[in-house]
């Protein structure tokens, strides 16, 4: 079956520094790829998402591409702020048939950033 | 701006006990979800609902039903509660499973003792 394997958290971060948050799937055929994030005390919004190899997902400075070959989806920010912390969650979906979808997600890095 | 609001926000039962989560969503979706949230464990589907007046189970059902009340509304209701149901509940929707940007209320903490 399809899963989602991303970096263990917490991950504790400056503010301005790098961030890279490694995901990797297993998947049967060619699904589509998310970033879901999670702030606290509220429930997951889309971050961003690539639906083939090698597009490219953007949004608010967080990046992620769709690499086939390493069958990987690292999600990468230039300079975080204090406001990027939260849980975030790499996902997949892929057809299982009659236009529906089942999604998969993995368990979530906790990010914190410090001032 | 709802979008999908979920009630209550916390919850403590004793084991035994039942209770009905609610979910309702204002965007006119046709399918709705029903997951959990367990430290190490990500987010996990435990019913769902293509559209109005269908139900199916997801990978963690037992222990739980649910009503497409309608359109809007999707209950989950734990008839005796146990303490491996403690967790975070998140409902969810979106315009139809074909379409996969999911929407989510803001989540139960349920405890149960």
């Amino acid at each position: 079956g399809n899963s989602v394997t991303q970096m263990e958290g917490p991950v504790t971060l400056s503010e301005e520094a790098f961030l890279t948050i490694n995901c990797t799937y297993t998947a049967t055929g060619y699904p589509s790829l998310f970033w879901y994030v999670q702030y606290p005390g509220e429930g997951l919004q889309l971050l961003l998402k690539a639906t083939k190899a090698d597009d490219k997902g953007s949004n608010k400075g967080f990046e992620a591409t769709y690499r086939k070959e390493t069958t990987s989806f690292h999600l990468e920010k230039g300079s975080v702020q204090v406001s990027d912390s939260a849980v975030y969650f790499c996902a997949l979906s892929e057809n299982s048939g009659a236009g529906s979808y089942q999604l998969t997600f993995g368990k979530g890095t906790k990010l914190s950033v410090i001032p | 701006n709802a979008g999908v609001t979920q009630t209550p926000k916390f919850q403590v039962l004793k084991t035994g006990q039942s209770m009905t989560l609610q979910c309702a969503q204002d965007m006119n979706h046709n399918s709705m979800y029903w997951y959990r949230q367990d430290p190490g464990m990500g987010l996990r589907l435990i019913y769902y609902s293509a559209s109005e007046g269908t139900t199916d189970k997801g990978e963690v059902p037992n222990g739980y039903n649910v009503s497409r009340l309608n359109k809007r509304e999707f209950s989950l209701r734990l008839e005796s509660a146990a303490p491996s149901q403690t967790s975070v509940y998140f409902c969810a929707s979106n315009r139809d499973r074909g379409n996969e940007k999911l929407f989510f209320g803001s989540g139960t903490q349920l405890s149960v003792l």
